[in-house]
């Protein structure tokens, strides 16, 4: 069983479109992450959930919005597609937002706005 | 900004030891060391983690100096599977307890 899946692996639309990706983890963990991963490789955090409440909400255009419908599920939800959104975006959980605890991370979802 | 630095790229033989070597000057005494992997189109994975002493597991030991300002990852068997992309990270209440990833050492096993 894959603990960390999201959906869809590839995304490919067209620019001022609105699209989703999905993630679900079965790790019964209670802390998941949206990450970004731009076209130089550096990861960025862009929201967190702990027990479906958001934790963290870096700068990210609110054109960006997170759905958490159960602690095992965060959703991301993108508006207006721009140019610039294109990339690699990931999804993770932890048992805690502490720094102790490590983070496990979905396969990635490639995300190509044209 | 990431608060370690690796470099960029590295080449090891198969069987032999790897050992990527992690600046991490300004580290506080709160935050931990972490090591992540990224193979080739697919989600980081978690190697190992420490705050103070040495730490080995089933993947990789870590060593970290004395005064905390450097780190050593240590894959002891390397295959051609761990040739991958290695990010090494402070995470702490100074960082808000976010991982801020940095670019990386890309590591090359060769046959």
């Amino acid at each position: 069983d894959t603990a960390v899946s999201q959906t869809p692996k590839y995304l490919v639309t067209q620019m001022g479109n609105d699209k989703s990706i999905k993630c679900e983890q079965n790790l019964g963990h209670d802390t998941m992450y949206w990450y970004k991963q731009d076209s130089k490789k550096f990861l960025k955090i862009m929201f967190s959930y702990n027990n479906k409440e958001l934790i963290i909400n870096e700068t990210v255009p609110n054109r960006f919005s997170p759905k958490s419908p159960d602690k095992a599920h965060l959703n991301l939800h993108i508006n207006s597609l721009e140019l610039g959104d294109s990339a690699v975006y990931f999804c993770a959980s932890s048992q805690d937002p502490i720094p102790g605890e490590k983070l496990f991370f979905g396969s990635g979802t490639q995300l190509s706005v044209l | 900004d990431a608060k370690t630095t690796q470099p960029p790229s590295m080449d090891c033989a198969e069987g032999r030891a790897a050992n990527l070597p992690c600046n991490h000057s300004t580290i506080s005494g709160n935050e931990y060391v972490y090591w992540y992997r990224q193979i080739h189109s697919q989600g980081p994975q978690y190697i190992i983690h420490g705050l103070k002493n040495n730490e080995t597991n089933e993947m990789a030991s870590l060593i970290i100096t004395e005064d905390r300002k450097s780190s050593t990852l240590i894959l002891p068997h390397a295959t051609l599977r761990d040739t991958a992309v290695y990010y090494c990270i402070v995470r702490g209440a100074d960082s808000n307890y976010q991982l801020i990833w940095g670019a990386g050492t890309k590591l090359i096993i060769k046959p």
